[in-house]
């Protein structure tokens, strides 16, 4: 079976532009969450999505967004980047939603903005 | 909103016993605590869930004792690979279906030949 996939990668940007990153699932999972880790903050939780329809989010600004499409891939947007932003983002994929559902963790996408 | 604690590194020698253990002095009444493990250059991985007392699978144990202010991860005989950071995780339902995650700050785990 298939693991979580992000692309891409590796992503540079500079202040002020925008970004959009995306998340494949496992199949049959229908959860998508997504995270940013840095070494400062650590893993925080930025939204979760199911079904198409935002179940939670995080306390980060509205420059963060995201949204997932009928086949459960989903998609997060960064606007007006700042230095801050740079990070590692992680995609999460679970069977149901709610934080207690073991999630499975793609490798992530590593931004950095200049 | 649950705070957690862990400690920034720990060292180990091959076969011996780990102990991680994760404070959440204020975690709630309906709180599940949760481990993850990293290594480099990959997300966290699902090791172990309790809501309390003890669980086990083949991989780990979890200890949260009756007051559920701390939970200690346990690896019986650690290897090599087992070198990673570990990640406490509270999960807070606040009802309506809301929730907030709480990561730890993550314990970095080097085990020693």
């Amino acid at each position: 079976k298939a693991g979580v996939t992000q692309t891409p990668r590796y992503l540079i940007k500079t202040r002020g532009q925008q970004v959009t990153l995306s998340c494949s699932p496992i199949s049959g999972h229908r959860s998508v969450s997504w995270y940013q880790q840095t070494p400062g903050q650590g893993l925080q939780f930025l939204f979760e999505y199911f079904s198409e329809t935002q179940r939670n989010k995080g306390n980060f600004p509205g420059r963060f967004s995201g949204r997932q499409f009928s086949n459960s891939r989903s998609e997060m947007n960064v606007s007006t980047l700042e230095l801050g932003d740079s990070a590692l983002y992680l995609c999460a994929s679970s069977r149901d939603w709610g934080g207690n559902n073991e999630q499975f963790f793609g490798p992530g996408t590593r931004l950095t903005v200049l | 909103l649950a705070k957690t604690t862990q400690p920034i590194s720990m060292d180990s020698y091959e076969g011996q016993e780990v102990n991680i253990t994760c404070s959440h002095n204020n975690i709630a009444t309906n709180d599940y605590i949760t481990w993850y493990q990293q290594f480099p250059s990959q997300g966290p991985r699902f090791i172990i869930q309790g809501y309390k007392t003890k669980v086990t699978n083949e991989v780990a144990s979890l200890f949260i004792p009756a007051d559920r202010k701390s939970s200690t991860l346990s690896l019986p005989r650690v290897s090599l690979s087992d070198t990673a950071v570990y990640y406490c995780l509270v999960v807070g339902y606040s009802g309506a279906g809301s929730y907030q995650l709480t990561f730890g700050k993550g314990t970095k785990l080097s085990v020693i030949p």
